[in-house]
């Protein structure tokens, strides 16, 4: 199992630029989520899924979107990049309790 | 309004010694609290978990403690190694009416450094 993965691990984004952070996992895990760390602070939650079709809001939403269309896939667009969205951001997956995460991708907007 | 949360952003300590992590909650409706241990450049590992029934719970070295009254966790590991020098984040879990989401809210995190 590869668990969790996420692409790209690093991507510099001029302002007003568009992306899609990719999130994958292959352990048919019902429950995704999106998470964004800034330095000195912990993890907060933009989006999560609770099954194919199903998204909804976190802690910090705005500016971002979500899709879920497969168990395994849990794509996060970015529409108008700005420079507070500099982050390194997480993707997990869970089935009960514990959460596996990604190792990160780290998004620059300059 | 920081729910969860980790006042003390880095520790020292001497290889073979104890090591505590805290953490401190405000909602009294989190039924479940996670311990992650986080390296540079890598994404968050779990490492330990404990249900708000429980007050200690024990995995080989690392052992978390709840106080609900107190609304504070800790983690103790013992004897500290050099390679536990990491970022270590708690994390609780709450019901929302009658769903389990499995949302989490993340304390800002401790800086480990074990030195040997």
């Amino acid at each position: 199992n590869a668990g969790v993965t996420q692409t790209p691990k690093f991507r510099i984004l001029k302002i007003g630029q568009s992306m899609t952070l990719q999130c994958a996992q292959d352990m048919n895990h019902n429950y995704m989520y999106w998470y964004r760390q800034d330095p000195g602070m912990g993890l907060k939650l933009i989006y999560y899924s609770v099954g194919a079709g199903i998204t909804d809001k976190g802690e910090v939403p705005n500016g971002y979107n979500v899709s879920r269309s497969t168990t395994e896939d849990f794509p996060l667009r970015l529409e108008l990049a700005a420079p507070s969205q500099t982050s390194v951001y997480f993707c997990a997956s869970s089935v009960e309790n514990e959460q596996f995460f990604g190792p990160g991708t780290r998004l620059t907007v300059l | 309004d920081q729910q969860v949360k980790q006042n003390s952003p880095s520790l020292s300590v001497q290889e073979g010694r104890i090591s505590i992590l805290n953490c401190d909650y405000t909602n009294s409706m989190f039924d479940y609290f996670l311990w992650y241990k986080k390296y540079p450049a890598e994404g968050p590992t779990f490492l330990i978990s404990i249900s708000s029934i429980k007050d200690k719970n024990e995995d080989g070295r690392f052992t978390v403690f709840l106080n609900k009254s107190a609304k504070h966790l800790s983690l103790h590991i013992v004897p500290s190694q050099p390679g536990d020098s990491a970022v270590y984040f708690c994390a609780a879990r709450g019901y929302h009416g009658s769903s389990n989401t499995g949302k989490l809210i993340f304390g800002q995190g401790t800086t480990l450094q074990v030195k040997p």
